[in-house]
């Protein structure tokens, strides 16, 4: 079955501890995003990758980091650095139309 | 200044209505237009591309109108499990950057 998973689905970390967020993917697309999503707001890009050992920072990367050892993985890290990051995580790859699929989400609360 | 517009809603709209959002872009270069559907706390799942001559998929005809910068999805016959918020997407010339709207919320009510 192919598709991008995301886990855990919930995550609780405290403030101050770094914390990553797992993407995998099995649609053998080349491209992979990191998004952020806050309540009642759009998604924002905080990181791209168009292939494996390269990436690039989104809108919003202070804070973040990511690395693409392999096409089907695309971890992002959220570091202590990131003064807000409490929100809703989101994986993406792009298909040949450049139509975007997502993965489930990862839920991030920080306290 | 926003690329992608959308008006947020809600649209309320009863069961069985007909009813129709807009999206605005500001990049003439853009090529690639979809509209997605995202459920309260799940992700965006496409719903449909958007192509120049107009398509349909079932209750569902999404329209671009290249002159004006702007596309449509129109949604007949609402039922209540269309609920949810559509999301507007947009990429330009060969970009793999999609650029999305924030979103329109529709809600069915019985």
């Amino acid at each position: 079955d192919g598709g991008i998973t995301q886990s855990p689905k919930y995550l609780f970390r405290k403030e101050g501890q770094n914390v990553t967020l797992s993407c995998e993917q099995n649609l053998n697309h080349d491209a992979m995003y990191w998004y952020r999503q806050d309540p009642g707001q759009g998604l924002r890009l905080i990181y791209y990758s168009q292939i494996v050992n390269d990436f690039q920072k989104g809108d919003i990367a202070e804070g973040y980091s990511v690395s693409r050892e392999k096409k089907e993985s695309f971890p992002l890290t959220v570091t202590s650095a990131q003064k807000n990051p409490t929100a809703f995580y989101l994986c993406a790859t792009v298909g040949e139309r450049y139509e975007q699929y997502f993965g489930p989400g990862t839920r991030l609360t920080v306290t | 200044r926003k690329e992608v517009e959308q008006d947020p809603g809600p649209f309320n709209v009863p069961e069985g209505a007909t009813v129709a959002f807009n999206c605005t872009y500001s990049n003439s270069a853009s090529q690639s237009f979809f509209w997605y559907r995202q459920d309260c706390r799940k992700e965006p799942k496409l719903l449909m591309s958007v192509y120049s001559s107009g398509n349909e998929d079932g209750r569902f005809t999404a329209q671009l109108n290249r002159a004006s910068q702007y596309i449509s999805l129109l949604i007949r016959d609402s039922k209540l499990s269309d609920s949810a918020t559509y999301l507007c997407v947009v990429n330009g010339g060969g970009s793999y950057i999609p650029t999305f709207g924030r979103g329109t919320s529709l809600i069915v009510h019985p």
